[in-house]
């Protein structure tokens, strides 16, 4: 059936690394993607968004690729540090609508 | 920086009982939503808010449920009858706009019902 996916639940990078999220979807009339930050006990924060009509987009220490084709995107962070270790989830938006579906979240650990 | 505030942080209710959920959205922004998070799973949509009425609810969000801005700055949602099922993390979250506009959250609302 439609969903948003994630390719790994637990990601290990070392401090200063880059780290790659991977999200993976299926309705390709979604439009509108968010990638959030959520940490123990926390609600999930936004971090990043993207619309269908850009295949990429920075922020601050992060960039958000979109590929249409293959309907996956990504979240890339760079320099990652201990604060950053958290789960991360995708979300889609599907056209009409202000629904968000969640993929299943993976979770980055930092090593010192 | 603005942000949605949620009352309470925790609540502990027994099955049968109704429980209410507040939330405070960032006050300029026009929707609202509610998500929940049973433990160990993924967020899921409840309901989205605007203009007093509500604009789209998933199947989780059935009867038992209820949601109503009382006045300019409050959201509820309301659990009528609460099931043990309905334990999770419920988080109210609010928005500019509507579809393409990102949504931001609380820090959610953790539901224990015994």
């Amino acid at each position: 059936g439609e969903s948003v996916g994630l390719h790994l639940p637990t990601l290990s990078v070392q401090e200063g690394d880059n780290s790659i999220i991977n999200c993976a979807y299926s309705n390709s009339a979604s439009d509108y993607f968010i990638w959030y930050k959520q940490e123990s006990g926390k609600g999930p924060q936004f971090i990043i968004d993207i619309r269908s009509n850009m295949d990429k987009r920075q922020g601050q220490r992060v960039t958000v690729l979109l590929n249409k084709t293959v309907k996956h995107l990504s979240l890339q962070i760079a320099a990652t540090q201990p604060g950053d270790s958290a789960v991360y989830f995708c979300a889609e938006n599907r056209g009409a609508g202000n629904m968000l579906t969640f993929g299943g979240g993976t979770r980055l650990m930092v090593k010192p | 920086e603005p942000e949605v505030t949620q009352t309470p942080s925790h609540q502990v209710t027994q099955m049968g009982q109704e429980v209410i959920l507040r939330c405070v959205p960032i006050s300029n922004h026009l929707y609202f939503y509610w998500y929940r998070q049973i433990l160990g799973q993924k967020v899921e949509f409840l309901v989205s808010f605007y203009n007093n009425e509500i604009s789209e609810k998933s199947e989780i969000f059935d009867d038992q449920f209820s949601v109503e801005r009382p006045d300019g700055s409050n959201f509820t949602l309301k659990i009528r009858s609460t099931k043990l099922e309905d334990s999770a993390m419920y988080f109210c979250a609010s928005s500019t706009q509507g579809g393409s506009g990102g949504q931001y959250f609380g820090p959610g609302t953790r539901l224990l019902v015994l």
